[in-house]
């Protein structure tokens, strides 16, 4: 079975400093997708960034980065230039390369509460 | 607003009584999701839908728990005589299952229906 393990359960950053998130997961399968979710107070979660395990290059979403380790993996998301807004409930999440009407469930690690100190 | 919806956002039920929860989805969203997250982790998959066909149910669900998606829209999580261990936020999220002729891996989530057993 999958396992999504994220080790720091709370994180603080000044605003417009750097802070990187940890996440580690453990699979036998060579094809998956590996999720950063932001869950702020009493909202919804939304989708931060995404990686494909068959691509090597790290993928970007403007301030947002992974380190992308397949090899000991491990799954890090660093955040530049962090704002205020940025406060939120972050989890990583794993899923199956499946296609066709297969389950493409999520799984979740623990999360890490960020802060963001202005 | 045409997000994942979540309907009520928030139940306090005595324990033994029944519930029932409802999640509209993005529309044209063939695929559906029911999470529950309880306090300090992740969210946990319990069941999955494609149209209306119910294709995956998490060991979680125990028999005190049905879903269903009669007509490939809404959905419904109904939970049997309650128990304090039933207390939790249920997910939902929705997704399509290709976009571009590609697999979709985003899925949309709903601010959650809090449940809270007494």
């Amino acid at each position: 079975a999958q396992t999504v393990t994220q080790s720091q359960p709370e994180m603080s950053v000044q605003e417009a400093e750097t802070v990187t998130l940890s996440c580690t997961y453990d699979t036998s399968e060579s094809d998956y997708y590996l999720f950063w979710y932001k869950q702020p107070p009493s909202r919804q979660m939304i989708l931060v960034i995404r990686q494909e395990a068959y691509k090597q290059q790290n993928a970007t979403e403007n301030r947002f980065s992974v380190n992308f380790q397949k090899a000991a993996k491990s799954f890090s998301l660093k955040i530049s230039d962090s704002q205020l807004g940025d406060a939120a409930m972050y989890f990583c999440a794993y899923r199956r390369f499946l296609y066709g009407g297969a389950t493409n469930k999520l799984i979740f690690g623990t999360g890490t509460l960020l802060a963001v100190q202005p | 607003d045409t997000g994942v919806s979540q309907d009520p956002r928030h139940k306090i039920t005595k324990r033994g009584q029944n519930v029932t929860f409802r999640c509209d989805p993005i529309s044209e969203h063939n695929r559906l999701y029911w999470y529950r997250q309880t306090l300090g982790q992740g969210p946990e998959f319990l069941t999955y839908f494609q149209n209306e066909a119910q294709l995956e149910k998490s060991r979680l669900l125990s028999d005190r728990f049905s879903a269903e998606r009669p007509k490939g829209s809404f959905s419904t999580l109904e939970i049997q005589r309650t128990e304090q261990g039933d207390s939790a936020m249920y997910l939902c999220a929705s997704s399509l299952s290709v976009v571009a002729g590609k697999p979709n891996t985003e899925a949309f989530f709903g601010q959650g229906t809090r449940l809270t057993v007494v």
